[in-house]
């Protein structure tokens, strides 16, 4: 069966310093992989999301930035963290056929100080 | 653009009744889906039930329903004899295949009374 992994579970991190957020999946191959952020009592805005190794589409303009360096690994990161990236991140993936639902891992919670 | 819009930012519903929990969207893909997605406070994501646009038949998961009219481009949710373990933000979402985006809607938070 398919999982997905995402780390840290929960991070605090100083105004200005750098960020690595990673996502594995495992069980599948060529999975369609995604990040999203949410505010605090709010929806899912999509970050990144990413078709294949080295595909990575912007949602939105910011201070983040996705890698796919193998097929099944997604990576957000910053080099400096702001006050206003603070929030819950979400890694999913879906399998490429588009009847297939998102699989969302568990989550990181970031707290910027 | 496609859009989802959910205009119950809250509900409350007593142990063991039924709540629907509505859902609108707006989309120009012939081919697409519909999901319903459950966040716990642990902020998990689950999924609830999916519906293929080309399908007439509603989708049914055990307690949860939905009522999907075409036409009129809404989805709702019904939950039959909830329970606590319901409560919880539902969140709608729309996939239109030649995107390869999730579409989500801003959630209803849902509570359920002993």
């Amino acid at each position: 069966s398919q999982t997905i992994h995402q780390w840290p579970a929960t991070l605090v991190q100083p105004v200005g310093s750098p960020l690595s957020l990673e996502c594995t999946v495992e069980g599948t191959s060529n999975p369609n992989l995604y990040w999203y952020r949410q505010a605090a009592g709010r929806g899912l805005q999509l970050l990144f999301y990413s078709v294949g190794i080295g595909q990575i589409s912007s949602e939105v303009p910011q201070n983040l930035s996705a890698s796919r360096p193998q097929d099944r690994q997604f990576i957000l990161s910053s080099k400096k963290l702001l006050l206003s990236d603070s929030g819950f991140y979400l890694c999913a993936w879906r399998a490429g056929s588009s009847n297939q639902p998102q699989h969302f891992g568990d989550g990181t919670r970031l707290s910027i100080l | 653009a496609q859009t989802v819009t959910q205009s119950q930012p809250e509900m409350s519903v007593q142990e063991a009744e039924t709540v629907t929990l509505s859902c609108t969207y707006d989309t120009s893909e012939s081919d697409y889906y519909l999901f319903w997605y459950k966040q716990p406070p642990s902020r998990q994501m689950i999924l609830v039930i999916r519906q293929e646009a080309y399908k007439q038949q509603n989708a049914t998961e055990n307690r949860f329903s939905v009522n999907f009219q075409k036409a009129a481009k809404s989805f709702s949710l019904k939950i039959s004899d909830s329970q606590l373990g319901d409560a919880a933000m539902y969140f709608c979402a729309l996939y239109g295949g030649a995107t390869n985006k999730l579409i989500f809607g801003t959630g209803t938070l849902l509570a359920v009374q002993p």
